[in-house]
């Protein structure tokens, strides 16, 4: 079962402007990732945040995590005509080795030239 | 290096026939996972290996669904007596010891079950 849900389902932007995914998750986790799908194949990973952090920064990626909330944003900014792509947050409940990733729904981004 | 890498692409088949999908994961990873996804939706765990231990098969969603891994390294996913049902993109990853949390993808095999 699907434990993250993920907003907005799918978002259109023009090249330049930021984009925010947000993620809703139930359980408690270890960590909560992003991924990146393009053409509905393989999965990259993006960018891991631990429970016990509450920003991280890659590039031009930006992750907030609020366990309270059980909640996560995604930021890409200055976003690209190739940022377009399906994102994905997963949660891990395991910390430090192999665990089975919980994957959201998924938001669909399109950014026009 | 190589990536981890899955055949066939893309397979096509009648209901009630058997199907088997290779992983080949990244050299020296020791851990691999299979997930599904259907249509338009997010990702499905199936099963997961890690070295030695007993697979978690917490994720199968049927008796008709089984997955091997030789000798730690490639697996096969069998489906026995598919059904429409089953078609769906079916994803495998691996993870090394080292960075056991980030997980590796293949391109996925494509499955249609007509």
């Amino acid at each position: 079962s699907q434990q993250g849900e993920e907003d907005p389902q799918a978002l259109s932007i023009q090249e330049g402007e930021n984009a925010t995914m947000n993620c809703s998750y139930k359980t408690s986790i270890n960590n909560l990732q992003w991924y990146r799908q393009n053409s509905g194949r393989g999965l990259v990973h993006l960018i891991l945040i631990r429970s016990n952090e509450r920003e991280k920064h890659s590039g031009r990626l930006r992750v907030t995590l609020d366990t309270s909330k059980k909640s996560s944003s995604l930021l890409i900014t200055a976003s690209r005509a190739a940022d377009t792509a399906s994102y994905f947050c997963a949660t891990d409940k395991v910390s430090g080795t192999a665990s089975k990733l919980t994957f959201g729904t998924g938001t669909r981004l399109q950014v026009t030239l | 290096g190589a990536g981890v890498s899955q055949s066939p692409s893309n397979k096509v088949t009648e209901k009630g026939k058997d199907v088997e999908l290779r992983c080949d994961p990244i050299s020296g990873h020791t851990a691999l996972y299979w997930y599904r996804q259907s249509l338009g939706q997010g990702l499905e765990f199936l099963i997961y290996f890690q070295g030695n231990s007993a697979p978690d098969k917490s994720g199968l969603p049927s008796d008709r669904f089984s997955a091997e891994r030789t000798g730690g390294s490639v697996s096969t996913l069998t489906i026995q007596r598919t059904q429409q049902e089953d078609s769906a993109v079916y994803l495998c990853a691996s993870s090394s010891n080292r960075d056991g949390e980030t997980q590796y993808f293949g391109p996925g095999t494509r499955l249609l079950v007509l």
